[in-house]
């Protein structure tokens, strides 16, 4: 079974002070890893697509890259308004299902000002 | 402006009572989704449509029903059969083909959800 881990839960940065958000995964024939945000109360916002080890995609203050096992969101000098839950999910074929995704838990991020 | 759109943003239903909740998207999607979140979990998939007329079980289809009669519309109607249905409801759609081939493995779009709350 495809299974999704995020760490850690929660996050608290000073604004500017850099970090990453780690996914870690174990699937059969990793098809997709995405990265979502979510705002409390609001559907997840797409952030990232990866899809083969080595890839790395950025945008604005946020980084991702993918290796084998795991995927890291790097987040640089951060504010404020990047506070939110972190999601990653991962695609791989399931049975009958090829459109599956298997979710994380999240990473809650609070950057205080 | 292309998007998901989800009604009602906050939805009660008494005991034994059957409630539907809409989705609508105007991306041109084939594919559309419903997840279930409850907190402290992540996302579970309730059902999935790649085509007209046609829909999938997910993992927690249990209690729940769902119809595909249009591209752009995939609304879940949850049963009296569901015994735990308080949860954050989200729809979420897909294409399916990428470079005119068919392709399941492409990012999925979300809407703002439905909380649903049992009285």
């Amino acid at each position: 079974e495809d299974q999704v881990t995020q760490s850690p839960e929660a996050l608290r940065l000073q604004e500017g002070e850099s970090s990453s958000l780690n996914c870690s995964y174990t699937v059969s024939g990793l098809r997709g890893l995405f990265w979502y945000r979510q705002d409390p109360g609001k559907g997840p916002e797409f952030l990232f697509t990866l899809y083969s080890a080595g890839e790395e995609k950025e945008k604005e203050r946020l980084k991702a890259t993918l290796t084998k096992k795991e995927s890291f969101l790097h987040i640089t000098a951060p504010k404020p308004e990047d506070s939110a839950t972190y999601l990653c999910a991962v695609q791989a074929p399931s049975g009958g299902s090829n459109y599956k995704l298997t979710f994380g838990k999240g990473t809650l991020l609070t950057v205080n000002p | 402006d292309g998007g998901i759109t989800q009604s009602p943003k906050y939805l009660f239903r008494k005991e034994g009572q059957n409630v539907t909740l809409s989705c609508e998207q105007n991306l041109n999607h084939d594919a559309m989704y419903w997840y279930r979140q409850d907190p402290g979990q992540g996302l579970r998939l309730i059902y999935y449509s790649q085509i007209v007329n046609d829909f999938q079980k997910g993992d927690i289809a249990e209690g729940y029903s769902v119809s595909r009669e249009k591209k752009e519309s995939f609304p879940l109607t949850v049963t009296s059969a569901q015994k735990n249905p308080t949860a954050f409801y989200l729809c979420a759609s897909s294409i399916a083909r990428r470079g005119g081939r068919l392709s399941s493995y492409n990012e999925q779009f979300f809407g703002p959800g439905t909380r649903l709350t049992v009285l």
